[in-house]
Order: structure tokens, then sequence, then C-alpha cells
């Protein structure tokens, strides 16, 4: 089993609608969890951070997480073109400080 | 505008050469990190200096050789490589300690081992 999975997509939503991205992790003693967005040809960027269940909304952006079901996940709504990217769940286990990244979702957003 | 700068942005080298790759940022960030991204891959871990210490090398080849000369900058020293270590590699920083998923990435230098 993977430690970090996600459905490798691609994605598609049409512009203006809800698009959500999942996650799953292996090691439930795992603390922190991390969303990065990485447009082709670029580096990775930190859009969310969550470390408590329940929901954080950062604008457009919503991180969920679910510790007892192992589960993290993205939402962004009024989904633009310019969200087109691939989309990293990076989780930090419990007594680690070793990041570990899924193999992410590409997510592409239609006019 | 990324606050994490590599050099150079793109690299071409034969296996016999010996080049370098460098990052630097002033963020006052303690922990500074080098990954390898291949096509279509996530970012795997290469090393982690915490304190300008290495703190985790994630079993790298001995061709690949980390330097640390202050908290602002890194090297990475590249020498006999072969054509599979062709790929994106990525420095990051993070405050604080590298207990941290909160990374912030420099634009890359892609390498390509001819």
């Amino acid at each position: 089993q993977k430690e970090v999975e996600q459905n490798s997509g691609p994605l598609s939503v049409p512009e203006g609608a809800i698009a959500s991205l999942n996650c799953t992790y292996s090691d439930r003693g795992s603390q922190s969890f991390f969303w990065y967005r990485q447009y082709s040809g670029k580096s990775p960027e930190l859009i969310m951070s969550i470390y408590s269940n329940g929901d954080k909304e950062d604008g457009r952006f919503t991180a969920q997480l679910n510790k007892a079901s192992q589960y993290v996940s993205l939402l962004i709504r009024d989904s633009q073109p310019s969200d087109s990217a691939t989309y990293l769940c990076a989780v930090r286990p419990g007594g680690g400080n070793k990041l570990t990244f899924g193999t992410g979702t590409q997510l592409k957003v239609e006019l | 505008d990324t606050e994490v700068t590599q050099t150079p942005k793109h690299l071409v080298m034969g296996m016999t050469n010996k080049k370098s790759l460098k990052c630097e940022q002033h963020m006052g960030h303690r922990a500074m990190y080098w990954y390898k991204q291949k096509a279509k891959k996530p970012p795997e871990l290469m090393f982690v200096y915490s304190y300008e210490k290495l703190s985790i090398n994630e079993s790298v080849p001995s061709r690949f050789s980390p330097e640390c000369p202050n908290s602002s900058l890194l090297n990475l020293h590249l020498h006999a490589l072969q054509p599979e270590d062709s790929a994106l590699y990525l420095c990051a920083s993070s405050p604080g300690t590298a207990n941290t998923g909160e990374l912030f990435f420099g634009e890359g230098s892609r390498l390509t081992v001819l």
C-alpha cells in the first residue's frame, strides 16, 4: 500500500464548478497535511496546510481533514482555467521529519 | 517571484563532467532541502540540512554531494552522473527546523546528462 494515494486524473471540471481533489494516507499517526500546486514545467507551490480535523478555508480553497478515515481533500470553488495544474498531497508522518508526497492529481478546468 | 533562487536553470553535462547546482534563500529559513523530480512523478527527497548540518541523506549515490556553506546557501555537486540522473532538481527551504512540511521551492534546475 502506498503511503499517500491520489487519483492521477486527469480530473476535468467546467469553469465555475467546484473541483474536489482527494488523498488518503496510511500512517494513522500523521500530524500534518499539505496541498501543493504544480503547473507544468514549474516547481511546486504550497497552497494549503491543515493540522486538525475539520475544514480550513482560504479564499476559493478549502482543505478538509478526517483523521479517523485517514482522508484529506481539497475543494476549489469557482474553478478557473488558471487552476489547471497538478495538485500534490503531502503528509508528514507521526514521529518523522520526512514529507511524503502523493503522485498528484492533474486538474483541467475547461472553458 | 520565488524567494528561493536556483542556478543554473538549465544544465547539460557529460558523464565525466563535474558541475554544481546552487541555491540561495534570504528568508531566514534554517532548513534547506534538495529534491529530485522526474516527469509526471512527485518530488523525491535527496538531502536535508537543518541549521547547516546534514540531517537526512536518503541513500543518495555518492556522485551527488551536498554542501551547505552557510544558512542561506545550498550547493549540490555533481560528478560522474548517469543519463538516468537527468531530472528537475528542486531546492526548497522551510522556517525553523526540518520538522515541517511547509516548503518553499525554487524554480528548479533542469539537468540533462548525455
